[in-house]
């Protein structure tokens, strides 16, 4: 089973700045990971996938980075619509979710 | 347009049972891997299930003997029944299609609004 860490468990930040969230593998998932965003309420909203590929209709403010073990979802500048839990996942080896990084407002 | 439409959650007492279903729009079921993922109360994400081809079926292990995964391709349906429910099965149950590729599934492109199930005596 691979075991993905996600950190912090949570980050605050001031609307404008840079958020930069980390999700990492307890081995290699080569690019085969995805980013979800979810608001309360509501499903997980698929934003990155392959690593670093934004899905239909994600804004360009959203990027994703990293291979192997090491992964990186930034948000360049945080809106308000931006606060919410974001969580990866990996599907490399079958199908497991980090345990999610919530943003919340400083 | 993908729509998946869940339904079938409730107040279920331990050992019981609950059938969950999906109804899934804008394509069909046979052409992806389909999952349930579940949410316990604030907490994260949990992959449940997998079913693609006829007869295959992919369990996580805490519900492995207890949960079966099936589909009706004639109404582009999914389901979960769900036996021998335990206080920890309490979640909201999404259900979840796959970009699929290759022989397993990818990322989750469109989930379903989720309906919830709770084991409580």
């Amino acid at each position: 089973e691979t075991v993905m860490t996600q950190s912090p468990a949570t980050l605050s930040v001031s609307p404008g700045e840079r958020a930069t969230l980390s999700c990492r593998a307890s081995q290699s998932v080569s690019s085969n990971l995805a980013w979800y965003q979810q608001k309360p309420g509501q499903p997980p909203r698929l934003l990155i996938y392959g690593a670093s590929t934004r899905a239909t209709g994600i804004p360009a403010r959203f990027s994703g980075s990293g291979s192997g073990t090491e992964f990186t979802l930034t948000i360049s500048s945080l809106q308000s619509e931006d606060f919410a839990v974001y969580y990866c996942q990996q599907y490399y080896n079958w199908l497991s979710f980090g345990g999610g990084t919530k943003v919340e407002i400083k | 347009e993908v729509q998946l439409v869940e339904s079938g959650g409730g107040l279920v007492q331990p050992g019981g049972s609950l059938r969950l279903s999906c109804v899934a729009s804008g394509f069909t079921v046979t052409s992806n891997y389909m999952s349930w993922v579940r949410q316990a109360p604030g907490k994260g994400l949990e992959w449940v299930s997998a079913t693609y081809s006829a007869g295959s079926a992919y369990y996580a292990d805490s519900v492995k003997g207890r949960f079966t995964i099936s589909r009706d391709n004639s109404k582009n349906m999914l389901f979960l029944q769900m036996n021998s429910l335990r206080a920890e099965d309490t979640a909201v149950y999404y259900c979840a299609r796959s970009y699929t590729s290759g022989w397993s599934p990818d990322y989750f492109d469109f989930w379903g609004e989720g309906t919830l199930v709770t084991v409580s005596s």
